[in-house]
């Protein structure tokens, strides 16, 4: 069965530290990998797809087929990260995603 | 300005009341989920629908129910509500790239 794994519930790191969210899957088929991203008080929004290879708001995250991981990483934390991280797998025709625990992650100043 | 509509944002409720809790799309997308979240946890899928007409229970077991007459709106409703119910109810939709959010409806079942 599919299912998405991030391990750490919470990550606090510096402000100019790396930042890496982890993210591990399973899944039989070709996945389609997301990471979604809710600050405060706001709704959940999509951050970045695997399949698009872009970089946001200086966050990347390269598929290892290998290692079936999806890990968030960015060079540089800036205070205005710090919000709740999900990896997300999308499967089937009808475009279902599951979804992580979620990482909460606090830049500290 | 086309967007994804939840009401109410937040309903304290009493043991056995129905309820609807309302959704509705403006991006004319066919694709349409109920996820369910308690606090800090995962989201989990409890209902979604290919377009009108068609309606499917999620990976998560629900009491709830929900229906797709319109494009729209894919209200779901709770015949009798139960504190077990208590959780954040998130509406999304799609164009089969990805997924649009509501701000969701936080019920609390008293």
């Amino acid at each position: 069965a599919q299912r998405v794994t991030q391990p750490e519930k919470l990550l606090s790191v510096f402000k100019g530290a790396p930042v890496e969210l982890k993210c591990n899957y399973s899944y039989s088929g070709s996945p389609e990998l997301f990471w979604y991203v809710q600050y405060s008080r706001q709704r959940l929004q999509l951050l970045l797809r695997h399949i698009s290879r872009e970089s946001i708001k200086g966050f990347t995250a390269d598929l290892n087929k290998g290692e079936t991981s999806f890990h968030l990483k960015k060079p540089f934390a800036q205070e205005e990260d710090s919000a709740m991280y999900y990896c997300a797998l999308s499967y089937s025709s009808a475009s279902k995603i599951i979804f992580g625990s979620g990482t909460r992650l606090s830049i500290r100043p | 300005e086309a967007d994804i509509y939840q009401t109410p944002r937040y309903l304290v409720i009493g043991t056995g009341k129905k309820i609807t809790l309302e959704c509705s799309q403006t991006m004319g997308h066919d694709k349409m989920y109920w996820y369910q979240q308690d606090p800090g946890m995962e989201l989990h899928l409890i209902h979604y629908s290919y377009g009108v007409n068609s309606t499917e229970k999620g990976d998560l077991s629900s009491e709830s129910t929900v229906s797709r007459i319109r494009t729209e709106h894919f209200p779901l409703t709770l015949e009798s509500a139960r504190p077990s119910h208590t959780s954040q109810y998130l509406c999304a939709s799609s164009d089969g790239v990805g997924y649009t959010f509501g701000s969701g409806t936080r019920l609390t079942v008293v």
